[in-house]
């Protein structure tokens, strides 16, 4: 069974332009998250979708970042226009939701990193 | 609010010592708690996790028991390899789905 997808696994790009990065979550699960991940901030929640519809996008760290999910079984997190502080690794997970007991399910990651 | 508070690292040991990684957390109500690990170059995996008082989750010779009167769950292994060298995150869920992450323990195993 395949697991969170996540696409591009690296990208690199100047600063100004906007970057697009791309979620799969796991076929059934209802619950979507998006995760930044940096040595001074560790790892942060930016956004939580349930059904598809955005739930706390309070970890969003400025209009600059934007993020949707068209259906159930894909999510985009935007970044226009990109700056060097937004280079990190962004995590997509998802899960089955319903509850406090169950767990999140990581993709591999898309390291981005803004010259 | 929420908090998970992990040991800070990098925890440093040989080949076949015994781990202990400490994790408490503050939280309202009766919240589950996960271990998950992530290895390097790689996204978070679940290593084991407990949903009520007294419950022991184990994994890959991983053990941790949710302590309510102390409001713990600490990771222990009693025998570590130089492949479970990895960063540990300790986290919660309280309420709804989101996960509340302690700032992550990194564990080198020396052969």
């Amino acid at each position: 069974d395949a697991g969170v997808i996540q696409s591009p696994r690296h990208e690199v790009t100047e600063m100004g332009q906007e970057v697009t990065l791309r979620c799969k979550p796991i076929s059934g699960h209802n619950s979507l998250f998006w995760y930044r991940q940096t040595m001074m901030r560790g790892l942060e929640l930016l956004i939580y979708f349930n059904n598809n519809v955005p739930i706390d996008d309070s970890g969003m760290p400025e209009d600059r970042f934007s993020a949707k999910m068209p259906n159930a079984s894909f999510s985009t997190l935007k970044i226009q226009p990109s700056e060097p502080r937004d280079s990190a690794v962004y995590f997509c997970a998802s899960s089955l939701g319903g509850g406090r007991a169950y767990e999140q399910y990581f993709g591999p990651g898309t390291r981005l990193t803004v010259t | 609010g929420n908090s998970v508070t992990q040991m800070e690292g990098p925890v440093t040991l040989s080949e076949e010592a015994f781990l202990t990684i400490n994790c408490t957390y503050t939280a309202t109500g009766y919240p589950s708690l996960f271990w998950y690990v992530q290895y390097p170059g790689e996204g978070l995996q679940l290593l084991l996790k407990a949903t009520k008082a007294d419950d022991k989750g184990s994994n890959k010779g991983f053990e941790a028991t949710y302590r309510k009167e102390t409001t713990s769950f600490h990771l222990e292994k009693g025998s570590v390899q130089v492949s479970d060298s990895a960063v540990y995150f300790c986290a919660l869920n309280n309420a709804g789905n989101m996960l509340t992450f302690g700032g992550g323990t990194r564990l080198m195993v020396k052969p």
